[in-house]
């Protein structure tokens, strides 16, 4: 069982250039988030999506797109890329959320982060 | 808007000693809130859930609490070892919320030395 799996690990861009980043899950979660991490923070939230077909925004959305076609995978895509966007992205899912009385639904399983670096 | 703070930054203590982090958060209408470990490196490691309704959670050598009145969560870790070393964070997702926005702390460091 892989778990969350995110490719590539590291990646330099150029300004200006475009990218997707990877994610897949083998635990036929409903529920995936990509967040990023800035050095000595805590994550935020970009996107999240609560089923195949549909998406939402999270709290640092600019700049990004994301599309979910499959309940397994859910990239997410650089357009335009700015030295802002340097930072770890993670990815992460859950079975469920806001069910009452399956607690284990609602935890977060995380890839192990895609370091990038725009320059 | 929702603030998680986590006290102390850094924390460095001898193997076997028994320590508590902290978490703190603005407002207290959350849904749940999780402690996470992270290893340089790596994503994040769910290590306890706890519910609004709860005051603790137990797993192992580490236990959760839970005092939502006064926004405060703090994660016990009994007879340190090093390779209890790593980053915990602490997160709380927002009440009435339908999906698992999780707002972050910063995050505490915590070095366990033989």
């Amino acid at each position: 069982n892989a778990g969350v799996t995110q490719t590539p690990k590291f990646r330099i861009l150029k300004i200006g250039q475009s990218m997707t980043l990877q994610c897949t899950q083998d635990m036929n979660h409903n529920y995936m988030y990509w967040y990023r991490q800035d050095p000595g923070m805590g994550l935020k939230l970009i996107y999240y999506s609560v089923g195949a077909g549909i998406t939402d925004k999270g709290e640092v959305p600019n700049g990004y797109n994301v599309s979910r076609s499959t309940t397994e995978d859910f990239p997410l895509r650089l357009e335009l890329a700015a030295p802002s966007q340097t930072s770890v992205y993670f990815c992460a899912s859950s079975y469920s959320f806001g069910v009452q009385g399956s607690p284990r639904g609602e935890k977060l399983f995380f890839g192990s982060g895609t370091q990038l670096s725009v320059l | 808007k929702q603030e998680v703070t986590q006290i102390p930054a850094a924390l460095s203590v001898p193997e076997g000693e028994n320590l508590v982090l902290n978490c703190s958060f603005t407002d207290s209408a959350i849904y749940n809130l999780q402690w996470f470990r992270q290893d340089p490196g790596k994503g994040l490691t769910s290590l306890l859930l706890i519910q609004s309704s709860q005051r603790e959670q137990t797993s192992g050598r580490l236990n959760a609490s839970l005092d939502k009145s006064s926004g405060r969560s703090t994660l016990y870790i009994a007879a340190s070892q090093p390779g209890d070393s790593a980053t915990y964070l602490c997160a709380v997702v927002a009440g009435g919320t339908s999906y698992g926005k999780l707002t972050f702390g910063q995050g505490t460091i915590l070095t366990v030395h033989p």
